[in-house]
């Protein structure tokens, strides 16, 4: 079974500034790794996602994350948030082969103030 | 490509009642799965179907079920509604070829039990 640990609920930023959004996971096989974004009373949109090949994945509106196997992390990086940023990020995993569910972390919301 | 679609939007129900849902999948994904989102435990999986078959189901009560038509279209259904059940919920599909591991997710539904 996998799970997922998103290490901070809240995290208030000023605009511009830069933000670091920490996503750390169990699981006994390998895995595929994802961050959506979800907007107020939308759906969850793709973020960027980590499957195989390089560990530095970019991703969209200048997002990008570093899967670390050692440390069994996905954190979400952005060097200069905007207020437009402001939503809920969630980290997700996903066993590889077959049809394996997502697993989510709980959440982190993200508060860009100007 | 148009993106998941979703019907309804919302829904207001009462106890006791049941509910369908309708979840229409990206143009040639052929796996559809469900999740449930609640403010207190999160984004649950509920189950997956692909090629009019569950091939996977998470643990909610047997309450909840869906089924899959041969266009890849996909519904759920809910009996015998309780307050618990008020929630998001979101379909999500992917494609069986490259880039199979990634789920796209449609608008949800929000569903209030009264």
């Amino acid at each position: 079974a996998q799970s997922v640990t998103q290490l901070d609920s809240q995290v208030p930023v000023f605009e511009e500034a830069p933000v670091e959004l920490r996503c750390n996971y169990s699981s006994s096989v390998s895995v595929y790794l994802f961050w959506y974004v979800q907007y107020p009373n939308q759906g969850l949109q793709l973020l960027l996602k980590y499957l195989s090949g390089s560990t530095l994945v970019k991703g969209i509106n200048g997002f990008e994350a570093e899967f670390n196997k050692s440390q069994t992390s996905f954190h979400l990086r952005k060097p200069s948030v905007h207020i437009s940023d402001t939503a809920e990020y969630f980290c997700a995993v996903r066993a590889q082969g077959g049809s394996e569910k997502l697993v989510f972390g709980k959440g982190t919301k993200l508060t860009v103030n100007p | 490509k148009a993106g998941v679609t979703q019907t309804p939007r919302y829904l207001i129900k009462t106890r006791g009642q049941q509910v369908t849902l309708s979840c229409s999948p990206i143009s040639g994904h052929r796996s559809v799965s469900w999740y449930q989102q609640t403010p207190g435990q999160g984004l649950q999986f509920l189950f997956e179907y692909f090629s009019e078959t569950q091939r996977n189901k998470g643990n909610f009560p047997g309450r909840f079920s869906g089924r899959q038509f041969s266009n890849s279209r996909s519904e759920m259904n809910v009996s015998t509604l309780e307050l618990g059940d008020s929630a998001l919920y979101l379909c999500a599909s992917s494609s069986e070829q490259g880039g199979g591991e990634t789920q796209y997710f449609g608008p949800g539904t929000r569903l209030l039990v009264l």
